[in-house]
């Protein structure tokens, strides 16, 4: 079975801090995908990344930063500069890559609040 | 505009009383699923369904059902809903069902079962 553990349920930080989000993830497959979603207050989910488990290059997107390290099975995702508008509910997730499996299983989140 | 929605946004009910939630896509796409979001659970996979007429068991299945007779629709029918069903519904679809096609959310249905 598969597993996504974010085990930070919220965080608090100032405007431009930075702040890292973690992800730790749990699969006995060798090929698998690892997502980040959002989720603001308004309640739709929007994509941020995806990530194969080949692929273990660092990503960057504006203010946005992803680490990928298959060796702690970790995808933690950093802000750098937060912003008010990154409050959110922040969302892991991992798919398996295989004939007949196609389930992508989510951690529980980590609501994450900037402050002002 | 490609789109996801689902329809009621909103709903009240009470136990036993069948309800389908609604979910339509208009991008074309293959794969279709159904989540449930509750409060430190994350998002669980309902049932998913990879075309027409073929659907599968995501990891919490039970007390729903879900057809796909058209590539559009694929609604969400709880024939005898209970409390424990109050949840914040997500419907989704991709354009095939590999992990290089990211999922599309539609906003959300919050179901409230009395």
């Amino acid at each position: 079975a598969q597993k996504v553990t974010q085990a930070q349920t919220e965080i608090s930080v100032v405007e431009k801090e930075d702040v890292t989000l973690d992800c730790v993830y749990e699969t006995r497959d060798t090929t698998y995908y690892l997502f980040w979603y959002k989720q603001p207050p308004s309640g739709e989910l929007v994509f941020l990344i995806r990530r194969n488990s080949f692929d273990e290059q660092n990503e960057i997107s504006g203010r946005y930063s992803w680490n990928f390290q298959k060796s702690t099975s970790s995808f933690n995702f950093t802000i750098t500069a937060s912003q008010v508008v990154d409050s959110a509910v922040y969302f892991c997730a991992l798919e398996r890559s295989g004939a007949g499996s196609y389930q992508l299983t989510f951690g529980k989140g980590t609501k994450l609040s900037v402050i002002p | 505009e490609a789109q996801v929605t689902q329809n009621p946004r909103y709903l009240i009910t009470v136990t036993g009383k069948k309800l389908t939630v609604t979910c339509s896509q208009n991008m074309n796409h293959e794969y279709m699923s159904w989540y449930r979001q509750d409060p430190g659970l994350g998002l669980r996979q309902i049932y998913y369904s990879m075309n027409v007429e073929v659907t599968d068991k995501g990891d919490v299945p039970e007390g729903y059902k879900v057809s796909r007779k058209e590539k559009r629709n694929f609604p969400l029918i709880l024939e005898s809903p209970s409390p424990n069903q109050t949840s914040l519904y997500f419907c989704a679809s991709s354009l095939s069902r590999t992990p290089y096609n990211e999922q599309f959310f539609g906003p959300g249905t919050r179901l409230t079962v009395l």
